[in-house]
């Protein structure tokens, strides 16, 4: 099956504990991102990826990490995660930059303590 | 990127059409429209998409004006399952291809 699975769905950690969340998609796209959801302000872009090794800052890069060593593979990475990055995350994935349909993961839910 | 305008929320009975506005009046002609939609704090799902003509697939139809400062999607026979958040998007296929999501329409449709 066609799909973008992301881990965990769901975390409780700490301030200052690096974490990662992983993506993953078995459709052999190029384009990957990441989003994170929260109330009142809609999807916001965090990064996204052209292609492997090709990554670039959405509109809320601050306080993340990405890297794209393999195409189907998009880990995000919060070296010290802060309150401020709680939040609802979702991984998307498509053909290529221009491609009309994305997919998206279920989503992660992180809650920083 | 053009910003789009969709009411917060709607109310649709079961069985009626859905149609749900969103206005772009600042969008430029190589600018497209793509809706998605949001289950509870689901992925959000895919639409339909549209440049100039009015576009129809299995899940919904798309009715852009012929001006494209606006458009409506329609669902034909709303369900409960079609309860959701639509996000009207509007973007161009140049620069970094973003998606820029707004807050959507909240849709609830009744039994």
């Amino acid at each position: 099956e066609a799909q973008v699975t992301q881990n965990p769905r769901y975390l409780i950690t700490v301030t200052g504990k690096k974490l990662t969340v992983t993506c993953s998609q078995n459709m052999n796209h190029e384009y990957m991102s990441w989003y994170r959801q929260d109330p009142g302000l809609g999807l916001r872009q965090i990064y996204y990826s052209m292609n492997v090794e090709v990554t670039d800052k959405g509109d809320v890069p601050e306080g993340y990490k990405v890297s794209r060593k393999e195409k189907r593979n998009f880990p995000l990475i919060l070296e010290s995660p802060s309150p401020n990055q709680t939040s609802l995350y979702f991984c998307a994935s498509s053909l290529g930059q221009g491609a009309h349909e994305q997919y998206f993961g279920p989503g992660t839910r992180l809650t920083v303590t | 990127d053009a910003k789009t305008t969709q009411p917060p929320s709607m109310d649709c009975a079961e069985g009626r059409a859905a149609n749900l506005p969103c206005n772009h009046s600042t969008i430029s002609g190589n600018e497209y429209v793509y809706w998605y939609r949001q289950i509870h704090s689901q992925g959000p799902q895919y639409i339909i998409h549209g440049l100039k003509n009015n576009e129809t697939n299995e899940m919904a139809s798309l009715i852009i004006t012929e001006d494209r400062k606006s458009s409506t999607l329609i669902l034909p026979h709303a369900t409960l399952r079609d309860t959701a958040v639509y996000y009207c998007i509007v973007r161009g296929l140049s620069g970094t291809y973003k998606y820029i999501f707004g807050t959507g329409t909240r849709l609830k449709v009744l039994a």
